[in-house]
């Protein structure tokens, strides 16, 4: 079955990074984007930005630009986001989710449980 | 950006009564082809986000019956038919025709 499984949360210094993985199995790898959604506590979903892991092509959002780098290891069929400068308002929830390359089915309709990043001092 | 805005953002709504959801864009989401990608999600506390209905109207497999949803261009509905005490979540409306993907800022449901 499809599972996108993440690493575990993480307690982080102002000024840090972290790096968050996102484990794919259950389906072709190379045939899904992957998005990275963040979710302030209390808040809404916030857009990250898509990597294509046939490619390794990214595109991120503007808000985001410049602190974020997300990766793909093809062996283990997983893939990484990067979050640099870490400050205390990036604490939050950290989701991936998957869309079919080609736009041929449901977009978004698995997501990994989400890893939640706490920065604090 | 593309701005969705839903109404209401939150609704009390009786058990087995219908409840709707609106989410209005701020340009059309139509994409050049032929689909228009706005989707529903439904959230519990603690879990992520579940894809319910996807390109306006496809409801995903193994969402119950009782969810549909409609709309074009940029106004958009998620329905359902009889409320359950499961559907108590934060609804959300997502927007994948143009970069940056978008979400509305949620709908609370809740049972009254």
């Amino acid at each position: 079955q499809v599972q996108l499984v993440q690493s575990g949360g993480e307690v982080m210094r102002p000024g840090a990074s972290v790096k968050i993985s996102c484990k794919t199995s259950g389906y072709t790898f190379t045939a899904y984007y992957v998005h990275w959604v963040r979710q302030v506590p209390g808040q809404g979903l916030e857009w990250m930005g898509i990597i294509n892991p046939a490619s390794g092509k990214t595109t991120y959002a503007q808000k985001f630009q410049g602190r974020v780098t997300m990766t793909r290891d093809m062996s283990t069929s997983t893939v990484y986001m990067e979050l640099r400068s870490l400050r205390s308002e990036d604490t939050g929830v950290f989701f991936c989710a998957r869309d079919p390359i080609g736009g041929s089915g449901p977009d978004f309709d698995y997501w990994g449980q989400g890893a939640l990043v706490t920065v604090s001092s | 950006d593309v701005v969705l805005t839903q109404s209401p953002l939150s609704s009390p709504v009786i058990l087995g009564q219908p409840a709707s959801i609106s989410c209005s864009s701020s340009q059309s989401l139509a994409h050049s082809d032929g689909n228009t990608y706005l989707s529903w999600l439904q959230q519990r506390p603690g879990q992520p986000p579940r894809l319910l209905i996807y390109k306006t109207s496809r409801r995903f497999s193994g969402v119950p019956d009782r969810f549909s949803g409609s709309g074009a261009g940029t106004d958009f509905t998620l329905q359902i038919s009889r409320v359950e005490a499961e559907d108590v979540a934060i609804y959300y409306c997502m927007q994948g025709t143009e970069r940056p993907i978008t979400f509305g800022q949620g709908t609370r449901l809740e049972i009254k």
